[in-house]
């Protein structure tokens, strides 16, 4: 069946380095991708997302890179702050078709953890 | 501006037993959403709303039943837990459900089924 899957399920990176966390996906339908930061204890928080329309997005210390060729998905944080720990998941969505839901399809996790 | 509401927190309960986990959205949102978030299988949907007065089924609704009598509330009822539904549950709700619209998660309730 089609899923959302990760490259990397652990990250270390050093405080100020620049981080990149990878995604793969499946589904060709795919048309909607978000990127959420789960904190320690707390629900999923919105972070990014892109449609497939686009090849990078960018916002606030973070940029999103879409390669529709090869169904790859990164989320790349500059100038990594220890309050960038956590949990980070890639979801994505074909078009909402009218029925039924819009459905998001989570990837299972990459955990990032900033060294001091 | 208080979001979304879960309530309670977290909740050990004995197998047989019923329970419901509240949620509550103050943001007028049309869509709200139920997920289990288990270790290794991320998070799934168990059922969903496009608007008030209807309902849906996700990837697992098996053991789980809802409701919406309102736009601000979406309660999620287990009538007879089971050791599997040992979870922690979020619930979500973004403006539509046509995928314009960013859904946003609760705190989260963590059950533990005994």
């Amino acid at each position: 069946g089609e899923s959302v899957g990760l490259h990397l399920p652990t990250l270390s990176v050093q405080e100020g380095d620049n981080s990149i966390i990878n995604c793969a996906y499946s589904n060709s339908a795919s048309d909607y991708f978000i990127w959420y930061k789960q904190e320690s204890g707390k629900g999923p928080q919105f972070i990014i997302d892109i449609r497939s329309n686009m090849d990078k997005r960018q916002g606030q210390r973070v940029t999103v890179l879409l390669n529709k060729t090869v169904k790859h998905l990164s989320l790349q944080i500059a100038a990594t702050q220890p309050g960038d720990s956590a949990v980070y998941f890639c979801a994505e969505s074909p078009s909402y078709s009218g029925a039924g839901s819009y459905q998001l399809t989570f990837g299972k996790g990459t955990k990032l953890s900033v060294i001091p | 501006t208080a979001g979304i509401t879960q309530a309670p927190t977290s909740q050990i309960l004995a197998a047989g037993r019923s329970m419901t986990l509240r949620c509550t959205q103050d943001m007028r949102h049309n869509a709200m959403y139920w997920y289990r978030q288990d270790l290794g299988l991320g998070l799934r949907l168990i059922h969903y709303s496009n608007t008030a007065g209807t309902t849906g089924k996700g990837e697992v609704p098996d053991g789980y039943s809802v409701s919406r009598a309102n736009t601000d509330d979406f309660p999620l009822t287990l009538a007879s837990a089971v050791p599997s539904q040992t979870s922690v549950y979020f619930c979500a709700s973004s403006a539509d459900p046509d995928g314009t619209d960013t859904q946003y998660f609760g705190p989260g309730t963590r059950l533990t089924v005994l």
